[in-house]
């Protein structure tokens, strides 16, 4: 089935780690993305990590993917302010045999909220 | 270049109205999905066309609901005869190609039905 699965909430102090979790169900899924959303915006794409890799960092952003669990992970470092925002997991499934194409299918975000 | 453009931003309808709801997909990008946000919700996929051409809508309403790609303008998502269940932000999105490891996101058409 298609199935994405968050918390709905996450607080964090100013400066801590954020660690942001999602579980999914397909396992033929290629990509899995992580889109950030500010209130009454559009979504911006943070990252993704390719369903045969286990990790990917770029900055202060870590993705961890556990394959066996369909479980993926988003850890911000030296979280800010400015993070505070909806965090979108997402999965790209592949349709249509090989002259298909990606359908994403997304979480129901978790709302991060940083304080100082 | 351009982004994803949306428009309009924003579209208040009353019950029984007609909303139109229209995406320029970024430059070159001939494949566009469109995504429905329900208050609170994550985005649910609705269509995704190639141009002039629906590839899958097996999350478009069966009813009022008819989306659309020709080969010179926009792609619209028409809704006919909205119900309050149909306020929602509506996102489009666009890739270059089939199989792209990303998709552009607009900035979103919010459907206000009162």
């Amino acid at each position: 089935g298609e199935d994405v699965e968050q918390s709905l909430f996450l607080s964090v102090r100013e400066g801590d780690s954020s660690v942001i979790n999602c579980t999914y169900t397909d396992s033929s899924s290629t990509y899995l993305y992580w889109y950030k959303q500010e209130p009454g915006a559009g979504l911006q794409l943070l990252t993704y990590i390719f369903s045969n890799m286990d990790m990917k960092q770029d900055q202060r952003l870590t993705v961890l993917l556990n394959k066996k669990d369909k479980h993926l992970s988003l850890r911000i470092a030296d979280t800010q302010t400015g993070d505070s925002a909806i965090y979108f997991c997402a999965e790209s499934i592949r349709r249509g045999g090989s002259g298909g194409y990606n359908k994403l299918i997304f979480g129901a975000g978790t709302r991060l909220a940083v304080h100082p | 270049n351009a982004g994803v453009m949306q428009n309009p931003r924003h579209l208040v309808r009353r019950r029984g109205q007609e909303a139109r709801l229209r995406c320029s997909p970024m430059k070159g990008h001939s494949h566009v999905y469109w995504y429905r946000q329900l208050p609170e919700e994550g985005l649910k996929f609705m269509v995704y066309l190639q141009k002039e051409n629906i590839i899958d809508e097996s999350g478009m309403p069966k009813e009022r609901f008819s989306a659309e790609f020709p080969k010179e303008g926009p792609s619209i998502l028409r809704i006919q005869q909205v119900v309050r269940g149909d306020s929602a932000a509506y996102f489009c999105a666009s890739s270059l190609i089939e199989g792209n490891t990303e998709a552009f996101f607009g900035q979103g058409t919010r459907l206000t039905v009162v």
